[in-house]
């Protein structure tokens, strides 16, 4: 069974950083690519970054929205992904969700981790 | 890049059938068959429904069906069900910087 684990979220002070976690489990990690998305508070959703497998050269995308300030790493060994988020703004508070897959076609998703940006 | 755009909400009684429509533009939804359709109830995660327009994964109801007509894509739920009540959302490639775009969301209601 495919899972997707988020942790990490929290109440964070504006202009601080956050590192979200992703363990997955349940499939060969290193064969996908794993995206994060995020949904704020009563609003839609909104895809965030993706990283491609190593097959594919391990490469990032990033939405306009976070370009610069977030940054998506992968561990294969651990079958976990990451999402670094520096520069923090209050638009950034909403749950995050871990997905794998790109950026329309994702057919899992984790349940999702709070992250509070507020002072 | 303008999100997709979908009715706030669509409502039908047990048993019926209700379409969502989404619209987008010739640099999205008109120019790629990469459209899939998400489902979430309240308090939980998406669901994948529907992908490449009129796909179903393993084990969505084949109540759900995708299609495409120009600009526009559409989810249709036949035989609706109490289960079904949730927001939807539709999201595609787009040749944007943004690559992908999603859909403004519906809220399906059963009456």
């Amino acid at each position: 069974e495919v899972q997707l684990v988020e942790s990490g979220g929290g109440l964070v002070q504006p202009g601080r950083s956050l590192r979200l976690s992703c363990t997955a489990s349940g499939f060969t990690f290193g064969d996908y690519a794993m995206s994060w998305f995020r949904q704020a508070p009563g609003k839609g959703l909104e895809w965030v970054g993706f990283i491609r497998s190593k097959a594919y050269g391990g490469t990032t995308e990033y939405a306009a929205s976070v370009k610069g300030r977030f940054t998506i790493s992968r561990d294969d060994s651990k079958s976990i992904a990451y999402l670094q988020m520096n520069s923090l703004k209050t638009e950034d508070t909403a749950v995050y969700y871990c997905t794998r897959g790109g950026v329309v076609l994702v057919d899992y998703w984790g349940q999702g981790t709070l992250v509070t940006v507020s002072s | 890049q303008s999100a997709l755009t979908q009715p706030p909400s669509v409502s039908g009684s047990p048993g019926q059938s209700v379409t969502i429509s989404c619209t987008g533009t010739s640099s999205d939804v008109g120019s790629y068959n990469r459209v899939s359709w998400y489902q979430q109830p309240p308090g939980t995660a998406p669901k994948l429904m529907i992908y490449e327009v009129s796909n179903r994964p393993s084990g969505v109801p084949d109540r759900f069906s995708g299609s495409k007509s120009g600009n526009t894509a559409s989810l249709t739920i036949s035989g609706l069900q109490a289960e079904d009540e949730a927001d939807y959302y539709c999201s595609s490639y787009t040749s944007s910087s943004t690559l992908g775009v999603f859909g403004t969301g519906t809220k399906v209601t059963v009456l």
